[in-house]
């Protein structure tokens, strides 16, 4: 089975541009959320969607926005890029809801974003 | 989420057993503690959780002290793959949303050959 699905894996971007990440949740989860890891440090929360509604929202600014699909896929948008936004971006899929859950997050991969 | 405390980094002899600590000395009695670990460049993995039982699974031991205030995570038999930085959350399991998890710095365990 498929995991968690992240693209891209890898983006440069400049300052001042907007960037799209996207996120395929594995089959049958409804929840996803978002994280953002910085060199050396822990992934921080942003956002976590469930059944097309926002959820959570962690300590980002409103460039920072985010949307789940009818099919439970996900996108998370950063508009007005910083420096300081390049970072691991994370997304990850659970079974929140489902009635089998054990409140384990299945992580992606990341898509890596370097902000020149 | 409660806190949590651990060690920046340990090193462990390949075969041997590792034995990660973590103190939550704020959990509240509904938190569970979960543990993740995150090896190079990838994005983290589940390892184990627990309430207030010790709890096995083909990964690792989870061991939880009877107040709650720490738990040690096992890994039996350490080999060069387990080495990642290892993650202890604490966090209220729900059934329809929270589902931020409230990451530290982690330690960072290097397995030794």
């Amino acid at each position: 089975d498929a995991g968690v699905t992240q693209s891209p894996t890898h983006l440069i971007k400049t300052r001042g541009q907007q960037v799209t990440l996207r996120c395929s949740p594995i089959s049958g989860h409804k929840s996803v959320s978002w994280y953002q890891q910085v060199l050396g440090q822990g992934p921080q929360f942003i956002f976590q969607y469930y059944e097309k509604e926002e959820r959570g929202r962690g300590n980002f600014p409103d460039r920072f926005s985010a949307r789940q699909f009818p099919n439970y896929s996900s996108e998370l948008n950063v508009n007005a890029l910083l420096l300081g936004d390049s970072a691991l971006y994370l997304c990850a899929s659970s079974l929140v809801g489902t009635g089998v859950n054990t409140g384990e997050l299945f992580f992606g991969e990341g898509s890596r974003l370097t902000v020149l | 989420d409660a806190k949590t405390t651990q060690p920046p980094s340990m090193d462990c002899a390949e075969g041997r057993a590792a034995n990660l600590p973590c103190n939550h000395s704020t959990i509240s009695g509904n938190e569970y503690v979960y543990w993740y670990r995150q090896i190079h460049s990838q994005g983290p993995q589940y390892i184990i959780h627990g309430l207030k039982n010790n709890e096995t699974n083909e990964m690792a031991s989870l061991i939880i002290t009877e107040d709650r205030k720490s738990s040690t995570l096992i890994l039996p038999h350490a080999t060069l793959r387990d080495t990642a930085v290892y993650y202890c959350i604490v966090r209220v399991k729900t059934n329809f949303g929270n589902e931020k998890l409230t990451f530290g710095t982690g330690t960072r365990l290097t397995i030794i050959p």
